[in-house]
């Protein structure tokens, strides 16, 4: 079965501050995993895959598969970066999207 | 120029009554999907087309029923509404499997049951 776990409901930090939004996944295979982003009552919008390594909005997440952890960072937070978070995962062919609860951003100036 | 939209942005009804939510997608996506936010934000997977053939089913009532009649096209019927299904219904499309690129979301459907 597949999992995704964000342990934060609510992460509060000042503008400036590094962020990591943590998100933990249970798969027996090989993981494909997302974070998307839901700015205050808009669509879910893709912000990063592992796949592609690359960096948005300057929010990095690396792929642990020792720790089964692939944790969403960005080292100075912005307060238009205040949103809610979801990490998804779906398994190698698979053929949809397993989301964890999320985690709301706030960015306190 | 919406890649996935939905319709209607907002609907309000009363318990009993029977109601359908529209999506269209112009990315030229095989696989199309509807999930529900609920008042928690926890999203879960309802259904999934590929090329108009059902390939997901959750465990959701029956008295949801969705429709593909071409594969650009994903509609969500619901029977008889309930309190509990009031929540945001959100509906997506990816371009091959889900793991592959991801999802682009619509902007969701606002549903209140009175």
């Amino acid at each position: 079965a597949q999992r995704v776990t964000q342990p934060e409901k609510l992460l509060s930090v000042f503008k400036g501050a590094p962020v990591e939004l943590k998100c933990n996944y249970s798969y027996s295979g090989s993981p494909e995993l997302f974070w998307y982003v839901q700015y205050s009552r808009q669509r879910l919008q893709l912000l990063l895959r592992h796949i592609s390594r690359e960096s948005i909005k300057g929010f990095t997440a690396d792929l642990n598969k020792g720790e089964t952890s692939f944790h969403l960072k960005k080292p100075f937070a912005q307060e238009e970066d205040s949103a809610m978070y979801y990490c998804a995962l779906s398994g190698t062919g698979g053929n949809k999207l397993v989301f964890g609860a999320g985690t709301i951003l706030r960015v306190k100036s | 120029d919406t890649a996935v939209s939905q319709t209607p942005k907002y609907l309000v009804t009363q318990m009993g009554n029977d109601k359908s939510i529209k999506c269209e997608q112009n990315l030229g996506h095989d696989t199309m999907y509807w999930y529900k936010q609920d008042s928690k934000k926890f999203l879960k997977i309802m259904f999934s087309y590929n090329n108009k053939e059902l390939i997901i089913n959750e465990t959701v009532p029956n008295r949801f029923s969705p429709k593909s009649p071409d594969k650009a096209h994903l509609n969500l019927h619901i029977n008889s509404l309930e309190l509990g299904d009031s929540a945001v219904y959100f509906c997506a499309s990816s371009h091959g499997t889900a793991g592959d690129y991801g999802y682009t979301f619509g902007s969701g459907t606002r549903l209140t049951v009175v």
